[in-house]
């Protein structure tokens, strides 16, 4: 079945760029995404690209997308501490479930 | 997007009773689904809450451990039935608004722990 791998931890210093690694196997995704989660909260929808689109910026945050190799990454500039949380990759076809990667907890030190 | 409210936020559980989660979306919205995330896991879909009809479970999970309802294109509960303590996880509630909109929206979460 399909499959999304994430490494599990990255440690950045506060201002620094910070770049979340996600890989895929499924040749059909349609979307994919990047969710965070805060502590003792629920999943916050970050920013989603489509398969035909390699980029995709929204203000501090850059999707990048290589569909050939099945990776996506989520660049966060200027890492603040309100940023450590759990980032989840996910993946879907149109029209099926979501498959989440196991997150990664990016903490952020000052 | 929706709102999404999940009651209760937490709960703490004796082994044997069961609980229900309530979710509650601010607007109507086409698919209403329920989630498990095992401590330091990812989620898991438990399954999908169909208005006026049955639930559609995915693989691992059955009606008579986790009944669902969803009355209306509002509202939907999931139960926790006969709890023991591999049941703590948290529970979500997840909404996709309709046709063509990509987006899914999550609730904040159940914490359950049984003791």
């Amino acid at each position: 079945g399909e499959d999304v791998e994430q490494s599990l931890f990255l440690s950045v210093r506060e201002g620094d760029s910070s770049v979340i690694n996600c890989t895929y196997t499924d040749s059909s995704s349609t979307y994919l995404y990047w969710y965070k989660q805060e502590p003792g909260a629920g999943l916050q929808l970050l920013t989603y690209i489509f398969s035909n689109m390699d980029m995709k910026q929204d203000q501090r945050l850059t999707v990048l997308l290589n569909k050939k190799d099945k990776h996506l990454s989520l660049r966060i500039a200027d890492t603040q501490t309100g940023d450590s949380a759990i980032y989840f990759c996910a993946e879907r076809d149109y029209g099926q479930n979501f498959v989440f990667g196991p997150g990664t907890r990016l903490s952020v030190l000052p | 997007s929706a709102v999404i409210s999940q009651k209760p936020s937490r709960d703490i559980c004796q082994r044997g009773t069961s609980l229900t989660i309530q979710c509650q979306v601010d607007s109507q919205v086409t698919m209403m689904f329920w989630y498990r995330q095992q401590p330091g896991q990812s989620l898991t879909l438990i399954a999908t809450a169909n208005q006026g009809s049955e639930a559609t479970y995915e693989s691992g999970f059955v009606i008579d451990k986790f009944p669902i309802s969803r009355p209306n294109l509002t509202f939907s509960t999931l139960t926790v039935s006969n709890m023991s303590p591999e049941d703590s996880s948290i529970y979500l509630c997840s909404v996709e608004l309709g046709q063509g909109v990509v987006e899914a929206f999550f609730g904040q979460g159940t914490r359950l722990t049984v003791v």
